[in-house]
């Protein structure tokens, strides 16, 4: 079955660690997105990829960093450098093309130890 | 600064009825717009999309979009108490980048 897979699901940060939360996608969708869930509050995008070695930064990318180096996989790197990482986050991707809908993993939550 | 605005609720149905759920936006360009169910917990699910003016049912949903009153609804008809879930309004300007609301919450009352 085709879909995304998030791991870990759940994960806690000890203060001054960086941890890096896994996305792997068999859609063979062409878009990767990352985005952030607070309680009260809608998705935030952290990052978005387009295609292979290509990512750009969303609404709250500070904190983050991510990679892309195949097309199944675009991992997030949760940095020291930010503050307030207790949320839940969720791995999207879609077929690039206009107006196409954007399909979800199980989400990791991350907590601080 | 482009929006999708729903009202956080809850709104309560009873079974069997009809639930409304709406959400307006802020973008005149917006061409698509997506509704997902979340359950506490879990991650979204997408139900409906809609790209054009008028009415789309699948099965006991209906989507409705007013692109002229920026406005677009999920109707769900026979609630049950399964459907009871926070719904999620998306909508997109012609990219594969998306603006999310902040979930209504659907309580529907045995």
């Amino acid at each position: 079955d085709g879909g995304i897979t998030q791991s870990p699901k759940y994960l806690f940060r000890k203060e001054g660690q960086n941890v890096t939360l896994s996305c792997e996608q068999n859609l063979n969708h062409d878009a990767m997105y990352w985005y952030r869930q607070d309680p009260g509050q809608g998705l935030r995008l952290i990052y978005y990829s387009q295609i292979v070695n290509d990512f750009q930064k969303g609404d709250i990318a500070e904190g983050y960093s991510v990679s892309r180096e195949k097309k199944e996989s675009f991992p997030l790197t949760v940095t020291s450098a930010q503050k307030n990482p207790t949320a839940f986050y969720l791995c999207a991707s879609s077929i690039v093309v206009n107006n196409q809908p954007q399909h979800f993993g199980d989400g990791t939550r991350l907590s601080i130890l | 600064q482009k929006e999708v605005e729903q009202n956080s609720g809850p709104l309560s149905v009873p079974e069997g009825a009809i639930a409304s759920l709406n959400c307006t936006y802020s973008d005149r360009g917006s061409q698509s717009f997506f509704w997902y169910r979340q359950y506490s917990g879990k991650s979204p699910e997408l139900i409906m999309f809609i790209y054009s003016n008028g009415d789309k049912e699948d099965g006991r949903f209906t989507a409705q979009l007013n692109k002229a009153s920026q406005y677009v609804s999920l109707l769900i008809r026979d609630s049950q108490p399964s459907d009871s879930a926070t719904y999620l309004c998306a909508g997109g300007a012609g990219t594969y980048k998306y603006i999310f609301g902040t979930g209504t919450r659907l309580k529907v009352l045995a």
